[in-house]
């Protein structure tokens, strides 16, 4: 059972315009969410976060937007820029705990 | 930020013999940290919890004699794939949390091909 979803394999934005990255979760306990940005033969490293607390959360071009009634996240990237072409994670945790639930990940391709 | 370092970051080996996997915290410790396996177009998926001082945690499905793991000290923690065959093959990347709850930072990760 897949409790946190990407169902959008891969993604191409034309370079300067948004890139919108959907994310959907089944598990009404997880209250952490995060998203990863992964290269090719590299770990993945964090971008951005939201508490279950709130509903938006903004860090320079990238804004994560939380629904928690439809258990749906999102990552809005603007502009987008040929260098964001990564497979994007979103992850999601329960309150007082490390372990991470991962997405199957979304591809996006700007192209320039 | 913190960094989190993995050796060897690939590794080829014959079917039946055994592989370690190193995942060093460098300027951090780590009493946990973690292990996942990613399939290729898969997501990452957690395989253990490294714990150091005692056993690790493994998730569901998971075979422990199979997974080794061996949290050695504040900065080191081992993945042994024992008796590897083809269908291990996978990038394996650890983890360890930082001083935020919500912190993780990845090690670059290491590929195993299992011939």
């Amino acid at each position: 059972d897949q409790q946190v979803k990407q169902n959008s394999p891969s993604l191409s934005v034309q370079e300067g315009r948004i890139s919108i990255l959907n994310c959907d979760y089944t598990n009404s306990m997880f209250d952490y969410f995060l998203w990863y940005k992964k290269y090719p033969a590299e770990g993945p490293t964090f971008l951005i976060s939201i508490s279950s607390i709130k509903d938006k959360n903004e860090d320079g071009r990238f804004t994560v937007f939380l629904n928690k009634s439809a258990k749906h996240l999102s990552l809005h990237i603007v502009p987008s820029q040929p260098g964001d072409s990564a497979v994007y994670f979103c992850a999601a945790s329960a309150r007082g705990t490390y372990k991470y639930i991962f997405g199957t990940g979304t591809r996006l391709k700007v192209l320039a | 930020g913190a960094v989190v370092s993995q050796h060897p970051s690939r590794v080829i080996c014959k079917s039946g013999t055994s592989v370690k996997i190193e995942c060093r915290s460098l300027d951090f410790q780590a009493t946990t940290m973690f292990w996942y396996r990613q399939f290729p177009k898969k997501s990452l998926m957690l395989m253990a919890t490294s714990n150091e001082g005692s056993k690790a945690t493994y998730e569901q499905g998971v075979e422990k004699d199979k997974f080794l793991i061996n949290h050695a000290s504040l900065t080191l923690s081992t993945l042994t794939v024992t008796s590897a065959h083809p269908e291990d093959s996978s990038f394996y990347i650890c983890s360890a949390p930082g001083d935020q709850t919500y912190e993780q930072y990845f090690g670059p990760g290491t590929r195993l091909t299992v011939t």
